[in-house]
């Protein structure tokens, strides 16, 4: 089975402008969760999607937004970028109610590097 | 009372050794305990889990302690290989799925 894919993988922009993420889970996961992960910060949540509906938001600006589709991939977009949204955003994909304990074990894709310069 | 607190930083441990990785939280309502190991250039991948119900769960060299009264968890990794060497991340999460994470550990197994 594939795994979690993410494009693009690297990425340079420029303050002000906005950038569009692509994700795709896992074949038969319906559920996408983002995170941005910064040096020492750990892994920041941003939001989850689960059969098109954002089910869980994390506290980032509104700047963040993101969507699914019906096919289950989705998208995050980053609107006026600032030099503090540098930084690698994971995309995860789970099967609800499956995994460890019936807990969503999260199936995590390579990333994006973002640089905002 | 979100918050999962993660100690130490960075770890250096000589090969064979045992590596600690130990984390703190606040809610009592958290009820699943993940770790997750992350390789440079990959996204991080579950390790192990454990439930409040248990005070440790081994699989192979990787155990999770829990102590619930303390709101504390811990990873241990017996003889530890240069092959583990990675950052590792504990986190939680209670009734809404949501994953709580640590800021994180680098752990690095000199040979």
């Amino acid at each position: 089975k594939a795994g979690v894919t993410q494009t693009p993988r690297y990425l340079i922009k420029t303050r002000g402008q906005q950038v569009t993420l692509s994700c795709s889970p896992i074949s038969g996961h319906r559920s996408v969760s983002w995170y941005q992960q910064t040096p020492g910060q750990g892994l920041q949540f941003l939001f989850e999607y689960f059969s098109e509906t954002q089910r869980n938001k994390g506290n980032f600006p509104g700047r963040f937004s993101g969507r699914q589709f019906s096919n289950s991939r989705s998208e995050m977009n980053v609107s006026t970028l600032e030099l503090g949204d540098s930084a690698l955003y994971l995309c995860a994909s789970s099967i609800p109610g499956q995994g460890a304990f019936h807990k969503e074990t999260q199936y995590f894709g390579p990333g994006t590097r973002l640089l905002v310069l | 009372q979100q918050q999962v607190k993660q100690s130490p930083q960075s770890l250096i441990v000589q090969k064979g050794g045992i590596s600690i990785i130990n984390c703190a939280y606040e809610n009592t309502a958290f009820d699943y305990f993940p770790w997750y190991q992350q390789f440079p250039g990959k996204g991080p991948a579950l390790l192990i889990a454990i439930r409040p119900d248990v005070s440790e769960k081994k699989e192979g060299r990787f155990t999770i302690s829990f102590n619930k009264s303390a709101k504390q968890f811990s990873l241990h990794i017996m003889d530890s290989q240069p092959g583990d060497s990675a950052t590792y991340f504990c986190a939680a999460s209670g009734s809404n799925y949501q994953l709580i994470w640590g800021a994180g550990t680098k752990l690095i197994i000199k040979p």
